[in-house]
């Protein structure tokens, strides 16, 4: 089965600075790769998806870039603010398949 | 997307007891999920819960442990039976729009303390 990898497990930046989490996966037929934004005491938020037919997915501050051959996709930040600390966890599935999700990153972003 | 509720949103539970949690949705989806989060861990998924027929668990998840039910197209219920201090997570419906491809959206939680 599918095989998610996350990175790092935190990350701490500075109001302002640009936030990177990478993920690898381990099934090169997975073709929608989702992240989702936990803050504490909420449910999972989707914040931008990813399908396998392109490669950068852009929505304001937030990006998604895709490596098919490589099998690693990524979340950017940019210009953090205080209001994205949270945890955040990306996932990978094939078709209608289930998700399988990362460990999760927590990031904290300090004033 | 979906807004999805659950019912309730917290409660401590004595040991040996159940709890039946309650989803939701405000439209007609067409999969919803069950998930269980443990406290600083990543979503596991327990089961997809099927209109009208059984739910389908997940490997380590039994039905006698985790009853679903899914009577409609908008509602959901998990039950967590004869429950242990284990049993202590965060429980997340989830699902899936018409339209909206493997795209998934999630509720709010239910946190279970059991004592």
């Amino acid at each position: 089965g599918e095989n998610v990898e996350q990175h790092p497990s935190t990350l701490s930046v500075q109001e302002g600075d640009s936030a990177v989490i990478k993920c690898t996966y381990s099934d090169s037929a997975s073709n929608y790769f989702p992240w989702y934004k936990q803050e504490l005491g909420k449910g999972p938020q989707l914040i931008i998806d990813i399908r396998s037919n392109v490669g950068e997915k852009k929505d304001q501050r937030i990006a998604v870039t895709l490596n098919k051959t490589a099998k690693h996709f990524s979340l950017h930040i940019t210009e953090t603010q205080p209001e994205d600390s949270a945890v955040y966890f990306c996932a990978a599935s094939q078709g209608y398949s289930t998700l399988t999700f990362g460990k999760g990153t927590m990031l904290l972003v300090s004033p | 997307s979906a807004v999805i509720s659950q019912k309730p949103s917290r409660d401590i539970c004595q040991r040996g007891t159940s709890l039946t949690i309650q989803c939701q949705v405000d439209s007609q989806v067409t999969m919803m999920f069950w998930y269980r989060q443990q406290p600083g861990q990543s979503l596991t998924l327990i089961a997809t819960a099927n209109q009208g027929s059984e739910a389908t668990y997940e490997s380590g998840f039994v039905i006698d442990k985790f009853p679903i039910s899914r009577p409609n197209l908008t509602f959901s219920t998990l039950t967590v039976s004869n429950m242990s201090p284990e049993d202590s997570s965060i429980y997340l419906c989830s699902v899936r729009t018409p339209g909206g491809l493997d795209t998934q959206y999630f509720g709010p939680g239910t946190r279970l303390t059991v004592l």
